[in-house]
């Protein structure tokens, strides 16, 4: 069964410093995986994808998210963290190996929190 | 271009009762995804409609129940409120399965 797995229920960081907010994944088949970002009381917004090519996807708001097979993780990264950025990232996964299975299966939140 | 919209943005409904959730997609897509996200829950899949038909459901119950419209546009039925039912309801659209998926701001769903 697909999975996916945010082993840091929050991280905390100081405006300025680099950030990384950590993604696991388990699929059967090939991962297409997505990090969303959700401010107070709003639905989320899309921040990257990787579906398939350079291992380094780049996406909104100067994020960016490394694909690695072997250790099946999509680690979210900002090199220098804003106070705006604080919010709560969900990374999903989504696997289509198996017809009309397919929907994005997400992990439980890092709330990410960037001091002044 | 509009976003996936949802409607309303707040319901308080009394337990027992039904609420009826609503969301239009971004136009051109075709799919749309129900998520509930209860507090301290995380989002769980409720279900998934695609070219007007429900493709797959999560583990909730029969009481929990929605369609698609023609138009593409979706329903989100929960019968018989339960306490518990309590939560934010997100409405996502993608154009193919390969896709990202778009949110729309959600219902706040209040049973008392």
């Amino acid at each position: 069964a697909q999975s996916v797995a945010q082993p840091e229920d929050q991280v905390n960081v100081a405006e300025g410093n680099p950030l990384t907010v950590k993604c696991t994944y388990s699929v059967s088949g090939n991962p297409y995986l997505f990090w969303y970002v959700q401010y107070p009381n709003r639905g989320l917004q899309f921040l990257l994808k990787y579906i398939t090519g350079d291992n380094l996807v780049k996406g909104s708001y100067g994020f960016e998210a490394e694909f690695n097979k072997s250790q099946t993780s999509f680690h979210l990264k900002k090199p220098s963290a804003l106070v705006s950025d604080s919010a709560l990232y969900f990374c999903a996964v989504r696997d289509i190996s198996r017809q009309n299975t397919d929907k994005l299966i997400f992990g439980t939140g890092t709330r990410l929190q960037v001091f002044p | 271009e509009a976003g996936v919209t949802q409607s309303p943005t707040h319901l308080i409904k009394t337990r027992g009762q039904q609420a009826t959730l609503r969301c239009s997609p971004i136009s051109g897509h075709t799919s749309v995804y129900w998520y509930q996200q209860a507090l301290g829950l995380g989002l769980q899949f409720l279900l998934w409609y695609d070219e007007g038909e429900e493709r797959n459901r999560g583990n909730f119950p029969p009481r929990f129940s929605g369609r698609q419209f023609p138009n593409y546009s979706s329903e989100l039925n929960v019968n018989a409120l339960e306490l518990e039912d309590s939560a934010l309801y997100l409405c996502a659209s993608s154009l193919a399965s390969y896709t990202e998926a778009f949110f729309g701001q959600g219902t706040r769903l209040t049973v008392v």
